[in-house]
């Protein structure tokens, strides 16, 4: 699997938006870009996933750039639930065996 | 809907005494599983997956094997805890035919004493 480097630590303030950058330099061609945040003391949970367009849900919306080395997950509007650590995956298409975890980066959003 | 049962929350074990964490999935048939670990202040560290009843694969040697008897289950055993076995372990599942990424269960925080 590619791996993916992360800032180890960010702030953001309630009601801005939260931008979480993750850089996969060496990602390769059939490879999606995942993201997941784990709230303290629980099992991680899926936030967005996605190949070569931008991706946007309820929860966020994914920017991979054109080059596909690097990606932003953002935020829209942050609130204080979504303090967490926040993860930065790259792997095989949805199902095929195993992702990698890192360290991600810990998002403590500020009152 | 499918959902995923992790049980029990927290344990704490001697050292030298046997592991079961036991993990099943619902709603759902042929899922992949994933037992993960999670040392305190660490990342998740991927211990067994498997995809097929009796097919286990170990990405770290260690102290712990996994097995899969039934099709949504998946169990986490050790003959002998170690006190490096402590953590949080998480077992998560996917499905290879839907778009719907790893989902995992609530885990089991382990203390070996």
């Amino acid at each position: 699997d590619a791996k993916t480097t992360q800032p180890p630590s960010m702030d953001c303030a309630e009601g801005r938006a939260a931008n979480l950058p993750c850089n996969h330099s060496t990602i390769s061609g059939n490879e999606y870009v995942y993201w997941y945040r784990q709230i303290h003391s629980q099992g991680p949970q899926y936030i967005i996933h996605g190949l070569k367009n931008n991706e946007t849900n309820e929860m966020a919306s994914l920017i991979i750039t054109e080059d596909r080395k690097s990606s932003t997950l953002i935020l829209p509007h942050a609130t204080l639930r979504d303090t967490a650590v926040y993860y930065c995956i790259v792997g095989p298409s949805f199902g095929n065996e195993k992702l990698t975890f890192g360290t991600g980066t810990r998002l403590t959003i500020i009152p | 809907s499918q959902t995923i049962h992790q049980w029990p929350a927290t344990l704490v074990q001697p050292v030298g005494s046997p592991l079961s964490l036991e993990c099943t999935v619902e709603g759902t048939s042929n899922p992949n599983l994933y037992w993960y670990r999670q040392a305190a202040g660490r990342g998740l560290q991927l211990l067994f997956y498997s995809v097929g009843i009796g097919q286990i694969s170990s990405e770290v040697p260690q102290n712990l094997s996994a097995s899969r008897p039934q099709d949504r289950q998946f169990i986490l055993s050790s003959k002998k805890l170690l006190l490096s076995d402590s953590g949080f372990y998480l077992c998560a599942w996917t499905w290879t035919q839907m778009d719907y990424g790893y989902t995992f269960g609530s885990g089991t925080r382990l203390t070996v004493v």
